[in-house]
């Protein structure tokens, strides 16, 4: 399959183990992030999102986190399985009218037998 | 419920030529939104079409340019294609273009220049 980049950050965990994903985001007056799973081949896939007026949220499985203070983001996924490994993005919008959302570069997830 | 769909899901052209990639929303979406993923970048923002206009774009040259039809799908057009045009060009849609809509995106396609 297609690779979305050859030097993105990896993250390998193994199976089973809990994974946290990291994004540092650009603009403190985006009120609104997205964190994407893209598989080989296969365009992003929305997995959770989470407005500035909130700190957590959960989802089956996953987690995202906001700290705002920091402009950073995570994703934590549970018990993670093989059917995780993949590509993960955040993305922040800056721009409501515009919908000019910003994407980040991405980390590949490893998920190790 | 069938989601974004894009074609070809792959093309080849030589430099100068020119390319058309298609779209079509989930049904009830009017936003329609065209990506460029080249190798080892993360989505640059292309354009965004509501409702049968184009309300927004990114840093791109004029010949990046698009329309979206009467029924919500959407065309993408290169014009006098260059190397760096090679990429993987994803379309996404959302329900409606103001706000915070989430974006569904398509398979996308992936367009080689050579």
């Amino acid at each position: 399959g297609e690779s979305v980049g050859l030097h993105l950050p990896t993250l390998s965990v193994q199976e089973g183990d809990n994974s946290i994903i990291n994004c540092a985001y650009s603009n403190s007056a985006s009120d609104y992030f997205i964190w994407y799973k893209q598989e080989s081949g296969k365009g992003p896939q929305f997995i959770i999102d989470i407005r500035s007026n909130m700190d957590k949220r959960q989802g089956q499985r996953v987690t995202v986190l906001l700290n705002k203070t920091v402009k950073h983001l995570s994703l934590q996924i549970a018990a993670t399985q093989p059917g995780d490994s993949a590509v993960y993005f955040c993305a922040e919008n800056w721009d409501n009218y515009g919908q000019n959302f910003v994407f980040g570069p991405g980390t590949r997830l490893s998920v190790l037998p | 419920e069938a989601g974004v769909t894009q074609s070809p899901t792959h093309l080849i052209k030589t430099r100068g030529q020119q390319a058309t990639l298609r779209c079509s929303p989930i049904s009830g979406h009017t936003s329609v939104y065209w990506y460029q993923q080249a190798l080892g970048l993360g989505l640059q923002f292309l354009l965004w079409y509501d409702e049968g206009e184009e309300r927004n774009r990114g840093n791109f040259p004029p010949r990046f340019s698009g329309r979206q039809f009467p029924n919500y799908s959407s065309e993408l057009n290169v014009n006098a294609l260059e190397l760096e045009d090679s990429a993987l060009y994803l379309c996404a849609s959302s329900p409606r273009g103001a706000g915070e809509e989430t974006q569904y995106f398509g398979p996308g396609t992936r367009l080689l220049v050579l």
